[in-house]
Parts: C-alpha cells; sequence; structure tokens
C-alpha cells in the first residue's frame, strides 16, 4: 500500500541535542511538507520542498533544518536552537505543489519532548 | 493576514444526530477549501476539495459546502457514529493555512 512513513512515533530530546525525525512517502510525489501541531493551535508549516534537492522555509523554520536528497525522503533534524520543540510533528506530500488541487497525505506522526 | 476560523471548538452529539460544522475564511489569493478528518494521535485524512467554483462536495455521509462569496463553509456529518469522533480541520489554499479544529465527541 502507498502511504507516508514516520518514524520513530515518539522520540526523546536532551538539552543541546539536536534530533531528526524521518519521513519516507512511495506515493512518487513531487511535494513534502513537514508541519508542527500544538494543541488549540492549527498545523504551522516549517518546510516545504517542491522537487529533489529544493526546499524552502515555511511560516516557524527556525530552529529547524532539512534535506530533499531523494524523492521518496524528507528529514527533518530539530536542533538545539530549537527553544520549545515539544509538539507533534506531522509530515505530508503531494503530487504537485500546494498552490494545485491536490490533496496532501499524511504520515501518523512523531511526537517529541524534552527530556 | 490569511486566517482560518472554525467553531465550535468542540461539539458533542449522540450517535446517529446529525451536525454542522462551520469554517470562515480569510486568505489571499484563494483557490481551494478542503476539509480533513484527524483522529486522536494521528495525521489527517482529506474529506473534500472544493474550488472556488464548486458550491458542495459529498463523501459518504460527510457533505461539504462552499459559498466562495462570503468566504464560508461548512461540514455537515449525516447519521453520526462513534467512529465519527475525531477533530475536523479545514484549510484553505493555496497558502494552506489551517484552522485549529472542531474536536468532535458521539456518545452511544
Amino acid at each position: 500500500d502507498g502511504g507516508i512513513t514516520q518514524s520513530p512515533k515518539y522520540l526523546f530530546r536532551k538539552e543541546g541535542q539536536n534530533v531528526t525525525l524521518s519521513c519516507e512517502q512511495n506515493l512518487n510525489h513531487d511535494a513534502m511538507y513537514w508541519y508542527r501541531q500544538d494543541p488549540g493551535q492549527g498545523l504551522r508549516l516549517i518546510y516545504y520542498s517542491q522537487i529533489v534537492n529544493d526546499f524552502q522555509k515555511g511560516d516557524i523554520a527556525e530552529g529547524y533544518s532539512v534535506s530533499r536528497e531523494k524523492k521518496e525522503s524528507f528529514p527533518l533534524t530539530v536542533t538545539s536552537a530549537q527553544k520549545n520543540p515539544t509538539a507533534f510533528y506531522l509530515c505530508a506530500s503531494s503530487l504537485r505543489d500546494r498552490g494545485s488541487n491536490q490533496p496532501q497525505h499524511f504520515g501518523d506522526g512523531t511526537r517529541l519532548s524534552i527530556l | 493576514k490569511n486566517q482560518v476560523e472554525q467553531s465550535p471548538q468542540s461539539l458533542i452529539i449522540l450517535e446517529g444526530k446529525n451536525c454542522t460544522l462551520q469554517c470562515n475564511y480569510t486568505v489571499s489569493p484563494f483557490s481551494n477549501l478542503r476539509w480533513y478528518k484527524q483522529d486522536t494521535g494521528r495525521g489527517p485524512v482529506s474529506l473534500t476539495i472544493m474550488t472556488f467554483s464548486e458550491n458542495t462536495k459529498s463523501n459518504g455521509r460527510y457533505t461539504a459546502t462552499l459559498d466562495a462569496d462570503t468566504k464560508q463553509s461548512s461540514l455537515h456529518i449525516t447519521a453520526s457514529q462513534l467512529s465519527d469522533s475525531a477533530s475536523y480541520i479545514c484549510v484553505a489554499a493555496r497558502q494552506l493555512t489551517f484552522g485549529s479544529g472542531t474536536q468532535l465527541t458521539v456518545l452511544p
């Protein structure tokens, strides 16, 4: 079955530590996205990529970094510069860019907490 | 500033009853309006996508409406089931601005 796989499901970060969240899709989608979800708030865009080797900052990119070396993979690194990283992180993909009428497909998220 | 506001924040209904969720949006440019269902601890799943030329779209017991003039959308759920308990999220594109969701609880 085609879909998006995020791992791990739960992740704990120590002070000063960088952590990487994995996102893999086998839908052959060009565009991929990372969102952060906090209680009572809408999803906020961290980074998105419309094509391999290209990505753009979203609304809350500070303290995060990404890479897009393969079409299927879009890992997110939460750096020590992100002072409030505790949140539910969602990865998504779509056939074409976010301005199109194609739906986004989401993974089941990674919940990141601070030790 | 692009905004999507949903109401009510939470709603409790009895199994078998109908309900309607509301979404008001202020986004520019606008291309489409989306509704997603998000179960607790899971990622959102697409229910409908409507362009500005569409007034209504159905997906099983879910029917979405769109009034592009007043910038309002609604999601109507018919004959609710326990499995409908979830957060329902409204999203306005092109910039994909997300609402904070309506938490629906269906009781037996």
